[in-house]
Protein backbone atom coordinates (compact mmCIF):
# COMPACT_ATOMS: atom_id res chain seq x y z
CA UNK A 1 0.00 0.00 0.00
CA UNK A 2 0.89 4.07 -0.17
CA UNK A 3 3.41 4.70 2.12
CA UNK A 4 4.36 8.47 3.50
CA UNK A 5 7.48 8.90 5.73
CA UNK A 6 8.12 11.89 8.02
CA UNK A 7 11.59 12.99 9.16
CA UNK A 8 12.18 13.08 11.95
CA UNK A 9 10.13 11.26 14.19
CA UNK A 10 10.99 12.85 16.86
CA UNK A 11 12.97 16.35 17.80
CA UNK A 12 14.05 18.13 20.64
CA UNK A 13 14.94 21.94 19.75
CA UNK A 14 15.64 24.98 22.04
CA UNK A 15 13.58 27.92 21.94
CA UNK A 16 13.96 30.56 19.41
CA UNK A 17 15.70 27.67 16.86
CA UNK A 18 13.92 26.40 13.88
CA UNK A 19 13.20 22.96 12.85
CA UNK A 20 12.23 21.65 9.68
CA UNK A 21 10.06 18.44 9.24
CA UNK A 22 9.86 16.32 6.13
CA UNK A 23 6.70 14.68 4.40
CA UNK A 24 7.71 12.30 1.58
CA UNK A 25 4.99 10.17 -0.13
CA UNK A 26 7.39 7.33 -1.11
CA UNK A 27 5.80 5.34 -3.62
CA UNK A 28 3.24 7.49 -5.33
CA UNK A 29 3.14 11.26 -7.00
CA UNK A 30 1.31 13.54 -4.48
CA UNK A 31 0.13 16.37 -5.76
CA UNK A 32 -1.65 17.71 -2.69
CA UNK A 33 -0.35 17.23 0.98
CA UNK A 34 -1.76 18.48 4.26
CA UNK A 35 -0.13 19.40 7.68
CA UNK A 36 -2.00 18.89 10.73
CA UNK A 37 -1.27 19.50 14.69
CA UNK A 38 -2.65 17.57 17.27
CA UNK A 39 -1.99 18.20 21.00
CA UNK A 40 -2.14 15.70 23.76
CA UNK A 41 -5.56 14.22 23.92
CA UNK A 42 -7.23 16.06 21.61
CA UNK A 43 -8.05 16.02 17.57
CA UNK A 44 -6.30 16.87 14.45
CA UNK A 45 -6.42 20.52 13.41
CA UNK A 46 -5.18 21.08 9.55
CA UNK A 47 -2.29 23.47 9.44
CA UNK A 48 -2.41 24.03 6.03
CA UNK A 49 -2.77 22.78 2.13
CA UNK A 50 0.20 22.49 0.21
CA UNK A 51 -0.17 21.75 -3.76
CA UNK A 52 2.80 20.93 -5.48
CA UNK A 53 4.55 24.20 -7.36
CA UNK A 54 2.37 26.56 -5.70
CA UNK A 55 2.22 28.25 -2.62
CA UNK A 56 0.67 26.87 0.87
CA UNK A 57 -2.97 27.67 1.64
CA UNK A 58 -3.51 28.41 5.67
CA UNK A 59 -6.42 27.56 7.59
CA UNK A 60 -7.68 30.49 9.92
CA UNK A 61 -5.45 31.20 12.73
CA UNK A 62 -2.61 29.83 11.80
CA UNK A 63 0.53 32.14 11.25
CA UNK A 64 1.92 31.68 7.80
CA UNK A 65 5.45 33.20 8.85
CA UNK A 66 5.95 30.68 11.34
CA UNK A 67 4.83 27.52 10.03
CA UNK A 68 6.52 28.01 6.59
CA UNK A 69 5.44 25.08 4.20
CA UNK A 70 7.57 23.95 1.02
CA UNK A 71 5.83 21.44 -1.66
CA UNK A 72 8.82 21.49 -3.97
CA UNK A 73 8.34 18.25 -6.08
CA UNK A 74 5.64 15.77 -6.23
CA UNK A 75 7.01 13.51 -3.17
CA UNK A 76 8.09 16.21 -0.61
CA UNK A 77 6.52 18.85 1.37
CA UNK A 78 8.50 20.74 4.46
CA UNK A 79 7.13 22.19 7.61
CA UNK A 80 9.51 24.70 8.70
CA UNK A 81 8.60 26.29 12.65
CA UNK A 82 10.38 29.23 12.54
CA UNK A 83 12.19 30.60 15.86
CA UNK A 84 10.18 28.06 18.27
CA UNK A 85 8.92 28.34 21.15
CA UNK A 86 7.66 25.91 24.05
CA UNK A 87 3.95 26.62 23.42
CA UNK A 88 4.83 24.93 19.79
CA UNK A 89 4.98 21.37 20.91
CA UNK A 90 3.48 19.11 19.73
CA UNK A 91 2.75 16.28 17.17
CA UNK A 92 2.56 16.98 13.89
CA UNK A 93 1.41 14.62 11.19
CA UNK A 94 1.01 15.24 7.68
CA UNK A 95 -1.17 13.61 4.87
CA UNK A 96 -0.98 13.17 1.11
CA UNK A 97 -3.35 12.32 -2.04
CA UNK A 98 -2.27 10.23 -4.28
CA UNK A 99 -2.57 11.77 -7.64
CA UNK A 100 -3.21 8.34 -9.53
CA UNK A 101 -6.59 7.88 -7.16
CA UNK A 102 -9.82 9.05 -6.28
CA UNK A 103 -9.47 12.27 -4.79
CA UNK A 104 -10.81 11.30 -1.55
CA UNK A 105 -8.06 8.93 -0.98
CA UNK A 106 -5.21 10.37 1.76
CA UNK A 107 -2.12 8.79 3.24
CA UNK A 108 -1.13 9.91 6.68
CA UNK A 109 2.89 9.98 7.81
CA UNK A 110 3.72 8.23 11.34
CA UNK A 111 4.23 11.98 12.89
CA UNK A 112 6.89 13.59 14.30
CA UNK A 113 6.71 14.89 17.91
CA UNK A 114 8.42 18.24 18.36
CA UNK A 115 9.73 19.45 21.80
CA UNK A 116 10.61 22.70 22.68
CA UNK A 117 12.75 23.33 25.30
CA UNK B 1 -20.09 25.77 10.89
CA UNK B 2 -19.18 22.64 9.06
CA UNK B 3 -18.46 19.93 12.34
CA UNK B 4 -18.07 16.33 13.42
CA UNK B 5 -19.25 15.41 17.14
CA UNK B 6 -18.07 12.24 18.44
CA UNK B 7 -20.27 12.05 21.06
CA UNK B 8 -18.27 9.39 23.61
CA UNK B 9 -14.61 10.79 24.58
CA UNK B 10 -14.04 7.52 26.24
CA UNK B 11 -15.66 3.87 25.78
CA UNK B 12 -14.18 1.50 28.11
CA UNK B 13 -15.24 -2.31 27.31
CA UNK B 14 -14.40 -6.34 28.04
CA UNK B 15 -12.67 -7.93 25.47
CA UNK B 16 -14.82 -10.12 23.27
CA UNK B 17 -18.08 -7.48 23.64
CA UNK B 18 -19.68 -5.30 20.86
CA UNK B 19 -18.87 -1.95 20.63
CA UNK B 20 -20.13 1.21 18.85
CA UNK B 21 -18.39 4.40 19.03
CA UNK B 22 -20.38 7.60 17.95
CA UNK B 23 -20.56 10.02 15.54
CA UNK B 24 -22.44 12.76 14.36
CA UNK B 25 -22.14 15.43 11.31
CA UNK B 26 -23.05 18.78 10.25
CA UNK B 27 -25.97 18.57 7.84
CA UNK B 28 -24.87 18.83 4.50
CA UNK B 29 -25.97 18.00 0.49
CA UNK B 30 -22.86 15.98 -0.26
CA UNK B 31 -20.71 14.45 2.18
CA UNK B 32 -17.44 11.54 2.83
CA UNK B 33 -17.40 10.16 6.16
CA UNK B 34 -13.76 8.09 7.36
CA UNK B 35 -13.16 6.63 10.03
CA UNK B 36 -9.59 6.55 11.60
CA UNK B 37 -7.52 4.42 13.96
CA UNK B 38 -4.54 5.88 15.84
CA UNK B 39 -2.37 3.99 17.69
CA UNK B 40 -0.01 5.29 21.08
CA UNK B 41 2.87 7.90 19.21
CA UNK B 42 1.40 6.93 15.32
CA UNK B 43 -0.02 8.28 12.55
CA UNK B 44 -3.66 7.53 11.25
CA UNK B 45 -4.86 4.19 9.63
CA UNK B 46 -7.81 4.29 7.62
CA UNK B 47 -10.65 2.06 9.14
CA UNK B 48 -13.25 2.56 6.59
CA UNK B 49 -15.12 5.43 4.14
CA UNK B 50 -18.51 6.12 2.98
CA UNK B 51 -18.48 7.74 -0.38
CA UNK B 52 -22.13 6.75 -1.64
CA UNK B 53 -23.86 3.72 -2.58
CA UNK B 54 -24.59 0.79 -0.27
CA UNK B 55 -24.97 2.51 3.89
CA UNK B 56 -23.38 -0.41 5.39
CA UNK B 57 -19.55 0.19 5.09
CA UNK B 58 -17.13 -2.91 6.22
CA UNK B 59 -13.48 -1.82 7.10
CA UNK B 60 -10.32 -3.85 8.23
CA UNK B 61 -9.99 -5.85 11.44
CA UNK B 62 -13.97 -6.28 11.18
CA UNK B 63 -15.18 -3.18 12.29
CA UNK B 64 -17.90 -1.22 9.99
CA UNK B 65 -20.15 1.72 9.97
CA UNK B 66 -23.90 2.50 8.52
CA UNK B 67 -24.43 5.77 7.08
CA UNK B 68 -27.83 7.32 8.45
CA UNK B 69 -28.57 10.68 6.59
CA UNK B 70 -31.43 11.65 8.48
CA UNK B 71 -29.93 11.28 11.61
CA UNK B 72 -26.31 12.88 9.96
CA UNK B 73 -24.48 9.89 11.77
CA UNK B 74 -21.83 7.73 10.64
CA UNK B 75 -21.94 5.20 14.15
CA UNK B 76 -18.71 2.67 13.99
CA UNK B 77 -19.34 -1.03 15.44
CA UNK B 78 -17.56 -4.14 16.03
CA UNK B 79 -19.58 -7.38 17.22
CA UNK B 80 -16.41 -8.55 19.28
CA UNK B 81 -13.87 -6.47 20.36
CA UNK B 82 -9.98 -7.65 21.16
CA UNK B 83 -7.22 -6.06 23.99
CA UNK B 84 -5.07 -5.00 20.61
CA UNK B 85 -8.47 -2.96 19.43
CA UNK B 86 -7.19 -0.47 22.42
CA UNK B 87 -6.54 2.77 20.69
CA UNK B 88 -7.69 6.09 19.58
CA UNK B 89 -10.43 6.28 16.76
CA UNK B 90 -11.54 9.16 14.80
CA UNK B 91 -14.50 10.37 12.87
CA UNK B 92 -13.46 12.44 9.76
CA UNK B 93 -15.74 14.22 6.98
CA UNK B 94 -14.83 15.96 3.90
CA UNK B 95 -17.56 18.00 2.40
CA UNK B 96 -15.57 18.39 -1.11
CA UNK B 97 -13.84 15.93 -2.95
CA UNK B 98 -12.15 18.48 -4.47
CA UNK B 99 -10.37 20.12 -1.63
CA UNK B 100 -9.93 16.68 0.14
CA UNK B 101 -9.64 18.67 3.32
CA UNK B 102 -10.92 16.98 6.34
CA UNK B 103 -12.65 17.85 9.40
CA UNK B 104 -12.10 15.36 12.31
CA UNK B 105 -14.12 14.81 15.20
CA UNK B 106 -12.57 14.90 18.92
CA UNK B 107 -11.87 11.46 19.25
CA UNK B 108 -12.84 8.31 21.30
CA UNK B 109 -10.60 6.57 23.47
CA UNK B 110 -11.44 2.99 23.02
CA UNK B 111 -10.01 0.79 26.30
CA UNK B 112 -10.75 -2.82 26.37
CA UNK B 113 -10.41 -4.92 28.80
CA UNK B 114 -9.32 -8.29 29.64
Amino acid sequence: GAVVSQHPSRVICKSGTSVKIECRSLDFQATTMFWYRQFPKQSLMLMATSNEGSKATYEQGVEKDKFLINHASLTLSTLTVTSAHPEDSSFYICSARDRGRPADTQYFGPGTRLTVL
Amino acid sequence: AQSVTQLDSQVPVFEEAPVELRCNYSSSVSVYLFWYVQYPNQGLQLLLKYLSGSTLVKGINGFEAEFNKSQTSFHLRKPSVHISDTAEYFCAVTYSSNTGKLIFGQGTTLQVKP
